[in-house]
């Protein structure tokens, strides 16, 4: 099977910066993905990363590294509305999508 | 645009009973996707369908079974629902079963089994 795991919680103050990491171990690798989860609600795509470096969306940054197995999401200048769960998902051999646990951010005032 | 519609919204169900999620994509999107999302379990796959009349088994097909009549629709079913499958359901969709076309997901239906 496929194992993906990210810390489940973080909390950060507004304004702040936050890593979220993510090590994967799956059947083969053909991209990773980043979703935002708010509660009680759908997750919404957030990034795509097939090859290693840094992809930087606004206050939104990804980065892989195939050879290590990770990855992670940065998010930069937090506001409150980012309080969500963040969901990393690895598309294996199979070309289908599995997902970690997802890790809760909470931003504080 | 609707994107990807589920209904219902929410369900309380007996055990034993049978039970159909409805899910209606208006993307023309070829492949469909059903997963349940469980606290500290993140989401799993059920079953998938790469195109309009084809379906496949993921990684938590037991006890559910899909049909992939045409296009748009991707119906799921509980023959015989048990208090296991309590749980919230997306449903999603994406341009094609490749890597990396992105999944866009339903706003999910909440079922509680007892």
């Amino acid at each position: 099977g496929q194992n993906i795991d990210q810390p489940t919680e973080m909390t950060a103050t507004e304004g702040a910066i936050v890593q979220i990491n993510c090590t994967y171990q799956t059947s083969g690798f053909n991209g990773l993905f980043w979703y935002q989860q708010h509660a009680g609600e759908a997750p919404t795509f957030l990034s795509y990363n097939v090859l290693d470096g840094l992809e930087e969306k606004g206050r939104f940054s990804s980065f892989l590294s195939r050879s290590k197995g990770y990855s992670y999401l940065l998010l930069k200048e937090l506001q409150m509305k980012d309080s969500a769960s963040y969901l990393c998902a690895v598309i294996s051999n199979d070309y289908k999508l599995s997902f970690g646990a997802g890790t809760t951010v909470t931003v504080r005032a | 645009i609707a994107g990807i519609t589920q209904a219902p919204t929410s369900q309380i169900l007996a055990a034993g009973r049978r039970m159909t999620l409805r899910c209606t994509q208006d993307m023309r999107h070829n492949a469909m996707y059903w997963y349940r999302q469980d606290l500290g379990l993140g989401l799993r796959l059920i079953h998938y369908s790469n195109t309009a009349g084809t379906t496949g088994k993921g990684e938590v097909p037991d006890g559910y079974s899909v049909s992939r009549a045409n296009t748009d629709d991707f119906p799921l079913t509980l023959a015989s629902a048990v208090p296991s499958q309590t749980s919230v359901y997306f449903c999603a969709s994406s341009r094609t079963s490749g890597g990396s076309d992105t999944q866009y997901f339903g706003p999910g239906t909440r079922l509680t089994v007892l």
